[in-house]
């Protein structure tokens, strides 16, 4: 029940073109989704995040979906770039002290130019 | 900016070694983290901290330790240093009440030998 699902676990898209990593959860306790991203040599870093109460947001050519009732939420990265090309990791928790972020496996994206 | 630094990038060590990981955080965040990152199993977190001389097991505890003696400084002990414990370890702190907002040192490449 705390596993998130995370696929596909690497993606090669085309420059302009669009990537998409979905993830699924069960633990329905869970209320924040945050994604992260993570360069060679980084830490991972925070990208963007959604309750579920909210079924999208976008930032930049960065955009979740959130379907509560499929427990599934996904990375939408539109017009794809080559300085894209990461790991991306999502995440849920249960958003009050003393809890942890249950990460996904983490996808490597490459955007070919 | 928020910086967690950690002790060292790269680290050698013998089988049997006991081996201190220290990551610093300079925001006053009260929850702090252990994760080791391997190819293919994404984010495992070992420990976490949300006070001064608390700490709260993770997934893969097994082989660790943790400290905090102080609300700036999360040190991972390894009692016995094994083959199986070379990985990628990445330290990470976050403020209350925001848990999955959570900021990543650069990581230790940890080779135990």
């Amino acid at each position: 029940q705390q596993q998130v699902k995370q696929s596909p676990q690497s993606l090669i898209v085309q420059k302009g073109g669009i990537s998409i990593i979905n993830c699924a959860y069960e633990n329905t306790a869970f209320d924040y989704f945050p994604w992260y991203q993570q360069f060679p040599g980084k830490g991972p870093a925070l990208l963007i995040a959604i309750r579920p109460d909210v079924s999208e947001k976008k930032e930049g050519r960065f955009t979740i979906s959130f379907n509560k009732s499929a427990k599934q939420f996904s990375l939408h990265i539109m017009d794809s770039q080559p300085g894209d090309s990461a790991t991306y990791f999502c995440a849920a928790t249960i958003n009050q002290a003393g809890t942890a972020l249950i990460f996904g496996k983490g996808t490597t994206l490459s955007v070919s130019s | 900016d928020v910086k967690v630094t950690q002790s060292s990038r790269y680290l050698v060590k013998r089988t049997g070694e006991k081996v201190f990981l220290e990551c610093v955080q300079d925001m006053d965040h009260e929850n702090m983290f252990w994760y080791r990152q391997d190819p293919g199993l994404g984010l495992r977190l070992i420990y976490f901290s949300y006070d001064v001389k608390m700490k709260e097991k993770g997934d893969i505890p097994e082989g660790y330790s943790v400290s905090r003696e102080k609300k700036e400084r999360f040190s991972l002990i390894l009692e016995s240093a094994s083959t199986n414990q070379t990985s990628m370890y990445l330290c990470a702190s976050s403020p209350p009440p925001v848990p999955y907002e959570q900021y990543f040192g650069p990581g230790t490449r940890l080779t135990v030998t």
